[in-house]
């Protein structure tokens, strides 16, 4: 298995700021994925963070809005641009161990936006 | 892309009722898992099955690839499985597609 810690844990934040969400794992990892969760929802997959290289974006989510670092293998950061209300959801980073499709969630980071 | 239903959208039992949870979805796969999320908001793996049978507890699994479905068992519930409780499938490597979830109640 891994090991994911997310911070912040939760943040409020001000319409038309940018946060940054960082994601750790405790052992190197091929494949790291961003999540959101709106209010009441399932999760949806924002993109997949490749070491090396630029994200892969889901339709609907882009690299301006969503940009995405991925420095080493086992560190990921999401960023949420320009902030609106609409962006107020949890964000959720996920881990596959190298070899494995299984994946691996960390607590999530509860954003609101006022 | 890969549609995922899960049902019911909504479970209620009493404490000591066994219930199960189904997941149908669309197009083959080679991942598919069960998450309870609880009411922290904590994603906790509960099996990786994209095929076959597995049990672990109280809890099982059961993935029929060929007919496009999985099941999840809970025997003898208890108030702390209450959460909300997703299947997820990937057709291709790790990418993973979330269902809408069944909202479980358990009362004492």
């Amino acid at each position: 298995s891994a090991v994911i810690s997310q911070k912040p844990s939760r943040d409020i934040c001000q319409r038309g700021t940018s946060l940054t969400i960082q994601c750790q794992v405790d052992s190197q990892v091929t494949m790291m994925f961003w999540y959101r969760q709106q209010p009441g929802q399932s999760l949806t997959l924002i993109a997949t963070a490749n070491q090396g290289s630029e994200a892969t974006y889901e339709s609907g989510f882009v690299i301006d809005k969503f940009p995405i670092s991925r420095p080493n293998l086992t560190f990921s950061t999401l960023t949420v641009s320009n902030m609106s209300p609409e962006d107020s959801s949890i964000y959720l980073c996920s881990a596959s161990p190298s070899g494995r499709y299984e994946q691996y969630f960390g607590p999530g980071t509860r954003l609101t936006v006022t | 892309g890969i549609q995922v239903e899960q049902s019911p959208p909504d479970l209620i039992l009493q404490e000591g009722a066994n219930s199960t949870l189904r997941c149908n979805f669309s197009d083959s796969v080679n991942n598919l898992q069960w998450f309870h999320q609880n009411p922290w908001g904590q994603l906790i793996n509960l099996f990786y099955i994209p095929s076959g049978t597995k049990q672990n507890g109280r809890l099982s699994a059961t993935t029929v690839a060929t007919e496009r479905y999985s099941l999840l068992y809970i025997s003898s519930s208890q108030t702390t499985d209450s959460g909300v409780y997703f299947c997820a499938v990937g057709t291709s490597g790790s990418r993973l597609t979330f269902g809408e979830g069944t909202q479980l109640t358990v009362n004492p």
